[in-house]
């Protein structure tokens, strides 16, 4: 595709289910980006992926966040049993390489609302 | 406390106006800087990048400035339009230069008539 996509745009669950959410990154980028935006907060760092490997997960808040990349193409990002506090934007990225000069690009994100 | 801080928290200027946004950061090291406009409910879009090496980058009527001395940068708008109403972001790569980026918490502008 042309860009960066995300789905689903908006997710609502309540508390102590699952969610996944999916990006679908640039075709031909290698790198692939996870970031959780909160509400009058920046966006935080989760997780990094070159190809399928991710050399970079520390931004992950705790082991109820896992995600993983198939076939250097898909990621999918899940949560589970969802904690109001996890309610905020999850922004993947893609850029054509790991190298800092590599411009990000963005996808729309995802809005997850935990009840 | 954040490595990468934003002034002011928020601006409304006239349109046609010109404005300023400011960026302290205390990333080290880091390999460069950029600046991203964030539309409500959209993605970040890449307006500047800089490495450490340069001072100024302009893409239309935006101009980011660079000091890496200071660990100082501004986004300059001018001639400012209805559409440039949008979250500033400044985010610096690092720290660790490399892929990571630590990103401020943005300058909300709105442009009014």
């Amino acid at each position: 595709g042309a860009g960066v996509s995300q789905s689903p745009s908006n997710k609502v669950t309540e508390k102590g289910k699952d969610v996944e959410l999916r990006c679908d990154p640039i075709s031909g980028h290698t790198a692939l980006y996870w970031y959780r935006q909160s509400l009058g907060q920046g966006l935080e760092f989760l997780i990094y992926f070159q190809g399928n490997s991710a050399p970079d997960k520390s931004g992950l808040p705790s082991d109820r966040f896992s995600a993983e990349r198939t076939g250097g193409s898909v990621s999918t990002l899940t949560i589970q049993r969802t904690q109001q506090e996890d309610s905020a934007v999850y922004l993947c990225a893609s850029s054509r390489g790991p190298q800092g000069g590599n411009e990000q690009f963005f996808g729309p994100g995802t809005r997850l609302t935990v009840l | 406390k954040n490595q990468v801080e934003q002034s002011p928290q928020s601006l409304i200027i006239l349109e046609g106006k010109n404005c300023t946004l400011q960026c302290n950061y205390t990333v080290s090291p880091f390999s460069n800087l950029r600046w991203y406009k964030q539309d409500t409910g959209r993605g970040p879009v890449s307006l500047t990048i800089m490495t450490f090496s340069e001072n100024t980058k302009s893409n239309g009527r935006y101009t980011a400035t660079l000091d890496a001395d200071t660990k100082q940068s501004s986004l300059h708008i001018t001639a400012s339009q209805l559409s440039d109403s949008a979250s500033y972001i400044c985010v610096v790569s690092g720290p660790g230069g490399g892929n990571k980026l630590t990103f401020g918490t943005g300058t909300q502008l709105k442009v009014e008539l």
